[in-house]
């Protein structure tokens, strides 16, 4: 099946620090998103991202589908960026459903 | 709007006890999606429903059934509780199919003891 596999699984930032957290995944994707699980546990959808690149304030990502991998960018990291960052994939047209990676666990210290 | 809304927050239950996790969505969202997270661990898919009518397995199914009662609600069963269900459970919609994205409910944190 489908792997999805997230590089670094922790990191620790100084705030104001830039940082690129990376998603591989094994095989032929029709979508893939971002998300961030604050603190409280609360999953919040950063980007739907299948190809191409987008931006949203201090946050973008980068997926190169052909090499089969997504880079999400924080810049000017702030405290409340930390969290759990996921990637998720689906390779199913018909069902949109999502298999995640592990994460990447963020600290941002002030 | 409330989006997703899941019900209860928190729940303890005896082994060998049942309960339904309850998920209601009011964006008009096609497919909705139950996944359930262990602790260091990502989200894996237990039931999803692509759309009212229709359900079908994910990768952790064991021990659950769901309910797909309208376009709204989308509901999650465990008929005999056991400790390896303890677990954060989360329900999440999307439009459909694969150009849109999701969107999750706070979440259900069950503990079996």
């Amino acid at each position: 099946g489908i792997q999805v596999e997230q590089s670094p699984p922790d990191l620790i930032l100084q705030e104001g620090a830039n940082s690129t957290l990376r998603c591989n995944f094994s095989d032929s994707v029709n979508n893939l998103q971002w998300f961030h699980q604050n603190p409280w546990g609360q999953l919040i959808n950063l980007f739907y991202i299948p190809s191409g690149t987008k931006q949203n304030g201090r946050l973008s990502a980068t997926t190169v589908a052909t090499e089969r991998y997504s880079l999400l960018y924080i810049s000017s990291s702030q405290t409340t960026d930390s969290g759990v960052y996921f990637c998720a994939v689906s390779f199913s047209s018909n069902t949109g459903k999502l298999i995640f990676g592990q994460g990447t666990t963020l600290q941002v210290k002030p | 709007n409330a989006g997703v809304t899941q019900t209860p927050k928190f729940q303890v239950l005896k082994t060998g006890q049942s309960m339904t996790l309850q998920c209601a969505q009011d964006m008009n969202h096609n497919s909705m999606y139950w996944y359930r997270q262990d602790p260091g661990m990502g989200l894996r898919l237990i039931y999803y429903s692509a759309s009212e009518g229709t359900t079908d397995k994910g990768e952790v199914p064991n021990g659950y059934n769901v309910s797909r009662l309208n376009k709204r609600e989308f509901s999650l069963r465990l008929e005999s509780a056991a400790p390896s269900q303890t677990s954060v459970y989360f329900c999440a919609s999307s439009v459909g199919g694969s150009n849109y994205g999701y969107t999750f409910g706070s979440g259900t944190r069950l503990t079996v003891v």
